[in-house]
């Protein structure tokens, strides 16, 4: 049981490229999110996506894009990257009991801008 | 999402029940209290969720009072390995709340 999948474990960028980030999950979740933690920081919600086809904004989405594939795959990406989207990003997906929810993580992308 | 409150760090020792305060003033109605774990270089884990008085699992128990205004995480018997940050959410959830994570509280646990 693989839970939530994210591909690269790390990357690092020169300021100005761009890079896909993905993710995928085996529960069939509806839900699915993508955050980025910087050093001693909590998480971030970039983006999220409550079902396939829709997606909304969170905190952070500037500088930021993302798909929802299909049900499985919630891919991030960026588009030029900055100093700035140095971070850890983390994908998620939860459960869609309503109210009483919990959400699942992935590794994490290390991801290094230069 | 409530906005939520809790300690920046807690120490403590092995063996010891270490409880892990969250205050949520302005929680909603239809509002769950629900509690991460997160070691280093790793995403956050479920902890426990609850509405109201009193859950427990296999990890902790939360305790919830009857204005449900604060919530309190309850670890039995501590080791080094529960050395982490703990985060404290409110809100109904996933799905299009999404989930809002705070800072959270860095447990050290000494020998």
């Amino acid at each position: 049981n693989a839970g939530v999948t994210q591909t690269p474990k790390f990357q690092v960028l020169k300021t100005g490229q761009s890079m896909t980030l993905q993710c995928a999950q085996d529960m069939n979740h509806n839900s699915m999110y993508w955050y980025r933690q910087d050093p001693g920081m909590g998480l971030r919600l970039i983006y999220y996506s409550a079902s396939e086809g829709t997606t909304d904004k969170g905190e952070v989405p500037n500088g930021y894009n993302v798909s929802r594939l299909n049900k499985r795959e919630f891919s991030l990406r960026l588009e030029s990257a900055a100093p700035s989207q140095t971070s850890v990003y983390f994908c998620a997906s939860s459960t869609d009991r309503g109210r009483d929810t919990e959400a699942f993580f992935g590794q994490g992308t290390r991801l290094t801008v230069v | 999402l409530a906005k939520t409150t809790q300690p920046i760090s807690m120490d403590s020792y092995e063996g010891q029940e270490v409880n892990i305060t969250c205050s949520h003033n302005n929680i909603a109605t239809n509002d769950y209290i629900t509690w991460y774990q997160q070691f280093p270089s790793q995403g956050p884990r479920f902890i426990i969720q609850g509405y109201k008085t009193k859950v427990t699992n296999e990890v902790a128990s939360l305790f919830i009072p009857a204005d449900r205004k604060s919530s309190t995480l309850s670890l039995p018997r501590v080791s080094l390995s529960d050395t982490a940050v703990y985060y404290c959410l409110v809100g109904e959830g996933g799905g299009a709340d999404g989930l809002t994570f705070g800072k959270g509280t860095h447990l050290i646990i000494q020998p």
